[in-house]
């Protein structure tokens, strides 16, 4: 079974820190992806990768960073957390041959 | 710009009956996928629809996509309590990359 781990499952920050979500996949996938979930707007793409040292914005990038070192981790930076950065988020990988597999979602909270 | 559409959003059914829930998509694709999740919880994967007419069933739900009007659909049947969940449905873009663009979601809730 494809495993894809995200480090926490509920945090809680103060505006303005630096804040790193941890996302790690078990199963070779090329691509992995992080996305934010809120009420009434779904799930939004922040940052994609679809190889070690390669990156691309989504849709929402603004605020948020991203690294990926080696193929099995992606990490998401907020570079100084904000409240309107208060969201679920959510980790996936994927291959070109399968459907992305969802990390159990991080549940942030800026304070 | 992918754009994908579920409707509805909300969606109340007694036990027992059929529905359909839709999802449109703005541009070309030939790959989508359909999720459940439950409160608090992850996406888990229900079907991957990969080719115009593709048709999937697992028990009470079944999916289908034509990608002429792209659109796809996602029926239930019968309903029962444990299908209450929110499903989204997802598009991947024909151009380049393998992101997925996700509708809004449909929060189904099954009255007994």
């Amino acid at each position: 079974d494809v495993k894809v781990t995200q480090s926490s499952r509920y945090l809680v920050k103060r505006t303005g820190e630096k804040v790193f979500l941890e996302c790690v996949q078990d199963m070779d996938h090329e691509n992995m992806f992080w996305y934010r979930q809120d009420p009434g707007l779904g799930l939004r793409l922040i940052y994609f990768s679809y190889d070690v040292k390669m990156k691309e914005k989504g849709d929402i990038p603004e605020g948020y960073s991203v690294s990926r070192e080696k193929k099995e981790r992606f990490s998401l930076i907020l570079e100084s957390a904000s409240t309107n950065q208060t969201s679920m988020y959510l980790c996936a990988s994927s291959t070109r041959d399968t459907e992305a597999f969802f990390g159990q979602g991080t549940r942030l909270t800026v304070v | 710009e992918l754009k994908v559409e579920q409707n509805p959003l909300f969606l109340s059914m007694q036990e027992e009956k059929n529905y359909t829930i839709y999802c449109n998509y703005s541009t070309t694709s030939d790959r989508l996928y359909w999720y459940r999740q439950d409160p608090g919880k992850s996406l888990e994967s229900l079907f991957v629809l990969l080719s115009n007419g593709a048709v999937k069933q697992e028990g009470r739900l079944m999916a289908s996509l034509d990608t002429k009007a792209r659109l796809s659909t996602l029926h239930i049947t019968a309903a029962v309590h444990d299908l209450s969940a929110t499903y989204f449905c997802a598009v991947e873009s024909n151009f380049g990359n393998e992101k997925l663009t996700f509708g809004t979601g449909t929060r189904l809730t099954i009255i007994p």
